[in-house]
């Protein structure tokens, strides 16, 4: 597809179960990274892949996420035994990474999953 | 701690009447700073990146440009098409999260006909 694209849209989950929401980012791009949006704020970071390296999730709230993304193409980030505090947009984001300075490469955004834990 | 902080918040426009947005930051050594657009339900449009301090780019009605501690978004003749939320994000220099981006709050706009 011509951009990043994730699944499902919206999600509604009752309180404790667990949750798996995909990303499949732009064809070829080596960096990708998760970001939480709650209502009326700015993305907040949770994790980044380089292929499938996983080289920093310091951004993940508590031991019940988990990210992956074992052939460096689609991933999927786990919510296990969701709590109310996790509802929010989950935003996944590529970008190239392979120019002479990655780190600055543009990140370009899916259209995020909207998770309500009730 | 790196911080990002956008003014205003919300931001109502009659069409045609230019304004400017503002993204004040303090980071450890900037990388660079972006500009997305956001709709509702909708992730965020990349619009513009800055890197360096006296740095400009234009894009229809849009004009970024950045100082050594802000940068602003300034909108020319703006149209209702041009309402959404924009979104001012920094990338560090150093630090343990290097790539991550930086976000402030957004500045909601509105332009009205």
């Amino acid at each position: 597809g011509a951009g990043v694209s994730q699944s499902p849209r919206y999600k509604v989950a009752k309180r404790g179960q667990d949750v798996a929401l995909r990303c499949d980012p732009i064809s070829g791009h080596v960096s990708l990274f998760w970001y939480q949006q709650a209502l009326g704020q700015g993305p907040e970071f949770l994790t980044y892949f380089q292929n499938e390296a996983q080289l920093d999730k310091s951004g993940l709230p508590s031991d019940r996420f988990f990210a992956e993304r074992p052939e460096g193409s689609v991933s999927t980030l786990k919510i296990q035994r969701t709590q109310q505090e996790d509802s929010a947009v989950y935003l996944c984001a590529s970008s190239h990474g392979t120019s002479g300075s990655p780190l600055r490469d543009t990140q370009y955004f899916g259209p995020g999953t909207r998770l309500t834990v009730l | 701690e790196d911080q990002v902080t956008q003014s205003p918040e919300a931001l109502r426009l009659q069409e045609g009447e230019s304004s400017s947005l503002n993204c004040s930051y303090t980071v450890s050594g900037l990388r660079g700073l972006f500009w997305y657009r956001q709709d509702p339900g909708k992730g965020p449009e990349f619009l513009f990146t800055l890197y360096s301090a006296g740095e400009e780019k234009e894009k229809e009605r849009l004009k970024a440009t950045l100082t050594k501690k802000e940068s602003f978004l300034h909108i020319t003749a703006p149209k209702p098409e041009d309402s959404a939320t924009y979104l001012c994000a920094v990338q560090a220099e150093r630090g343990s999260t290097l790539g991550r981006l930086y976000f402030g709050r957004g500045t909601q706009l509105t332009v009205w006909p």
